[in-house]
């Protein structure tokens, strides 16, 4: 069974646009995260939530929502799609300092 | 805030050759570090971690990593790449105590020669 697991894989839309991402968890992890991959590869934190509560949010237009039903699940909403959202975002689960990757979802925005 | 520095942006290589990357962080208490691997395509893979204990710690896949804490540096090493090393190699830091808040490193992409 998948540990980390995202939906969709790929994801292709164009500008102005709403698009949601999801990711759900079954290792029991309190904390979950968004990352943002560009195309250079670096990877940049989002958002943490940790027992469906918000903890981390970095600076992140507010087209960017993320919402937590429960401790399992933690989604990722955008509004108004720009040309510069285009990447890739992984999800992330952690419990006692270890990290755990979904397989990412790449947004092409165009 | 905490930071993480990896020394080099593109390391090429050839089979067999030995492999050091660097990796400098910046955090004034306890930390956790990590390696991870992200093969072509593929999500980020835990390659091995440091908590506490001893500084030098071996991780999967033959790799292993030495905690120099009066440098704040935690390089990765491998004695003999293969081809199928190559990918993109993350260090990271969060604070001690489990901490929550997880810092990435910008990457070291390596591409080792047949």
């Amino acid at each position: 069974d998948t540990a980390v697991s995202q939906t969709p894989k790929y994801l292709v839309t164009q500008m102005g646009n709403d698009k949601s991402i999801k990711c759900e968890q079954n290792l029991g992890h309190d904390t979950m995260y968004w990352y943002k991959q560009d195309s250079k590869k670096f990877l940049k934190i989002m958002f943490s939530y940790n027992n469906k509560e918000l903890i981390i949010n970095e600076t992140v237009p507010n087209r960017f929502s993320p919402k937590s039903p429960d401790k399992a699940h933690l989604n990722l909403h955008i509004n108004s799609l720009e040309l510069g959202d285009s990447a890739v975002y992984f999800c992330a689960s952690s419990q006692a300092g270890e990290q755990y990757f979904g397989p990412g979802t790449r947004l092409t925005v165009t | 805030a905490q930071s993480v520095s990896q020394h080099n942006h593109h390391v090429i290589l050839s089979e067999a050759a030995s492999l050091e990357l660097g990796c400098n962080y910046s955090y004034g208490g306890t930390v956790n570090l990590f390696w991870y691997v992200q093969y072509p395509g593929q999500h980020l893979q835990l390659l091995l971690k440091y908590f506490s204990g001893d500084p030098l710690v071996k991780g999967i896949k033959g790799f292993e990593a030495e905690f120099i804490k009066s440098k704040f540096s935690f390089n990765l090493r491998k004695p003999s790449v293969q081809w199928s090393d190559t990918a993109e190699y993350f260090c990271a830091v969060n604070g001690g105590n489990y901490g929550q808040n997880f810092v990435f490193g910008p990457g070291t992409r390596l591409s080792v020669l047949p």
